[in-house]
């Protein structure tokens, strides 16, 4: 089983949709990052999150620590949206919590929003 | 501020040839890491320094692969000889720090293709 785990692993949507991508992980985290990747491999940061919620723009991501997981949502989705969505655990490196800033990536959830 | 900047964006080579991909992170970013992601997967981690000593090499096969961030600042990876399973994307990236506290700033990768 995978450190950190997404669903779904493709999604396709109409334009205006409210959009749900999940993430779970099974380690200790420092903090969990959203990442959007677009086609030709550049990927941009999102969101980097150690507890609540934050919100920019027209995306939101929350994390619940306790129960390890993480959502991304988009509302009122456009075509420009499309993208791989991908999550990635910050994991300390060692047990006193100080991170060494690695990064373990979920596989990414495919994101085609039609017009 | 200028962003990570990474060359070739796309190389294609024959198997057992060698092949060298450049990194030039964000002016004072301590941190350097660069990353292998196949096609339908999360990035790997391969090689993560600070300034100019490796962190975290515990992935990187070194049979084939090396890498050196002389003077701290640009970095290259190199794959002699490569092999057809070598065909990714390699993500360069760059951090301030090692904390969590500290973003991430991705290039736009090196699209390898081994024939």
């Amino acid at each position: 089983k995978n450190e950190v785990e997404q669903s779904p692993q493709n999604l396709t949507a109409q334009e205006g949709e409210f959009i749900t991508i999940n993430c779970s992980y099974s380690v200790g985290i420092s903090a969990l990052h959203w990442l959007q990747q677009h086609p030709g491999g550049g990927i941009v940061s999102l969101f980097m999150l150690s507890s609540g919620k934050k919100k920019h723009g027209r995306l939101i991501a929350t994390i619940n620590i306790q129960e390890k997981h993480s959502s991304l949502h988009i509302t009122a989705s456009h075509p420009r949206d499309s993208a791989v969505y991908i999550c990635a655990a910050d994991r300390p490196a060692n047990a006193g919590g100080t991170s060494y800033g690695k990064l373990t990536f979920g596989q990414g959830t495919i994101l085609t929003v039609h017009p | 501020e200028a962003g990570v900047a990474q060359s070739p964006r796309y190389k294609i080579i024959e198997k057992r040839q060698s092949v060298a991909f450049w990194c030039n992170p964000i002016s004072g970013h301590a941190t350097l890491y660069w990353y292998q992601q196949i096609l339908g997967q999360g990035p790997k981690l391969l090689i993560q320094f600070q300034n100019n000593g490796v962190v975290d090499d515990s992935q990187l096969p070194k049979d084939r692969f090396s890498a050196e961030r002389l003077k701290g600042v640009d970095s290259t990876l190199k794959i002699q000889p490569a092999k057809l399973e070598d065909s990714a994307v390699y993500l360069c990236a760059s951090s301030l720090g090692v904390s969590a506290l500290y973003g991430y700033t991705f290039g736009s990768g090196t699209r390898l293709t081994v024939v």
